[in-house]
């Protein structure tokens, strides 16, 4: 069945560092995969979108990578701060139809002290 | 835009009783809406897919005849929470499906916290 995977331990960054947090899926061929960010008690929110023939994706501070290959996206957020502080979720998504659903990772708790 | 509410955003109940949870998408029409629920330090589980005048589809697990959807609209879709019991509560969520050429982008509502007594 497919597994999607994320750092379960959470992650402690200094202010100002680069956080990386690693998405790993197993049985699966995603089209395309999604990143959100959740904070407690409150719904996801859509934050990046990257297709399966990029390699790369960028907006703003942070930066998306997908490899096919590995079977795995990186999630990067540059220059963080104690705001970026939330649970990143990733969600691999297939093309259309009955695949449109989304199933979301375990989820990362990032936690940027000042 | 792309803003999903949800009502109530926090409900208490006895056991046996039935809750209805709306989920509405307030500037854009949804032919696709997703039923999601999250137990503490869990990530979300999908639970139904709510196509606007057709029956849900359920996942592997979920009951259809105890987590009831309608989508009458394609603002509104309902899930209604029959006899209910403790191990009902739980963190529920709705999203909106919105299209971006042959790929989808969801947009999630704030979720509604139940709690059964």
């Amino acid at each position: 069945s497919q597994k999607i995977e994320q750092n379960s331990e959470a992650l402690n960054i200094q202010e100002g560092k680069t956080a990386t947090l690693t998405c790993n899926y197993t049985n699966y061929s995603p089209a395309y995969l999604q990143w959100y960010r959740q904070d407690p008690g409150r719904g996801p929110v859509f934050l990046l979108l990257i297709r399966e023939n990029e390699k790369e994706k960028r907006k703003e501070r942070l930066k998306v990578t997908f490899d096919t290959t590995l079977k795995q996206s990186l999630f990067h957020i540059t220059a963080s701060q104690p705001a970026d502080s939330a649970t990143y979720l990733c969600a691999p998504s297939g093309r259309g139809g009955a695949t449109n659903k989304l199933i979301f990772g375990t989820g990362t708790l990032l936690a940027v002290q000042p | 835009g792309a803003v999903v509410s949800q009502h109530p955003s926090w409900v208490i109940c006895k056991s046996g009783t039935s809750v209805k949870i709306e989920c509405r998408s307030l500037d854009f029409q949804a032919t696709t809406m997703f039923w999601y629920r999250q137990f503490p330090k869990q990530s979300l589980m999908l639970m139904a897919t709510s196509n606007e005048g057709s029956k849900a589809t359920y996942e592997q697990g979920v009951e259809k005849d105890k987590f009831l959807i309608n989508h009458a609209s394609l603002t509104l879709s309902t899930l209604t929470v029959t006899s209910a019991h403790p191990e009902d509560s739980s963190f529920y969520i709705c999203s909106a499906r919105l299209a971006v050429g042959s790929y989808n982008e969801q947009f999630f509502g704030p979720g509604t916290r139940l709690t059964v007594l």
